[in-house]
């Protein structure tokens, strides 16, 4: 199975900083990557897809990016409804696997 | 709008089977994919498989022969069976779209195995 190491696992960061959530593949997944967020009680969203692209309806201050096997989710101008759990997940090869989750709490 | 909503019991004992419904509006479950995922307590998730537009279904090799997934096109329904379960498959399960990542989610069902 392909591993996805993601860190950190938790993050804490003011309203209007920029954060970075990081994904690391066990081995090439080819932009075969997705972004998650999860708020309490709810079901997760999709951001971004094939690692760089904005899913519709998904704010513009959400970004993706990749290099090499490191997979970056990258959340600029935090509001204060970023505060959710953050999962990736390969579709590269079968099983398809998750990232552990990042949470984001906003000071 | 495609809407996704699983239904099912909350509460399963130990060596029996998990069975779960994932009930689709808006887009007809013969096109594209439709999988099973589950979260376990402490935020591990896992994918357990798909069927796909054509009937042909795709499992998570961890769950072995423990799972089946079908589906009923006249009721836009697809199902999840999962066979001698233990405590261990305490989790919230989603119903899910899968085109390329999964686009739409159900809003979950909590499912316990206890006696």
């Amino acid at each position: 199975d392909i591993q996805m190491t993601q860190s950190p696992a938790s993050l804490s960061a003011s309203l209007g900083e920029t954060v970075t959530i990081e994904c690391l593949a066990s081995e090439d997944i080819y932009s075969n990557l997705a972004w998650y967020q999860q708020k309490p009680g709810k079901s997760p969203q999709l951001l971004i897809y094939d690692a760089s692209s904005l899913q519709d309806g998904v704010p513009s201050r959400f970004s993706g990016s990749e290099s090499g096997t490191q997979y970056s989710l990258e959340i600029n101008s935090l509001q204060s409804e970023d505060a959710a759990t953050y999962f990736c997940q390969q579709h590269h090869d079968y099983p398809f696997t998750f990232g552990s989750g990042t949470k984001l709490e906003i000071k | 709008e495609v809407q996704l909503q699983e239904s099912g019991p909350g509460l399963v004992k130990p060596s029996q089977s998990l069975s779960l419904t994932c009930s689709v509006t808006g887009y007809s479950i013969t096109s594209n994919y439709w999988g099973w995922i589950r979260k376990f307590p402490g935020n591990k998730m896992e994918w357990m498989g798909y069927i796909s537009y054509s009937g042909s279904t795709s499992y998570n090799p961890s769950l072995k022969s423990r799972i089946s997934i079908t589906r009923d096109t006249s009721k836009n329904q697809f199902f999840l069976q999962l066979n001698s379960v233990t405590t261990e498959d305490t989790a919230t399960y989603y119903c899910a779209r899968y085109y390329g990542s999964f686009d739409y989610w159900g809003q979950g069902v909590m499912v316990t195995v206890s006696s």
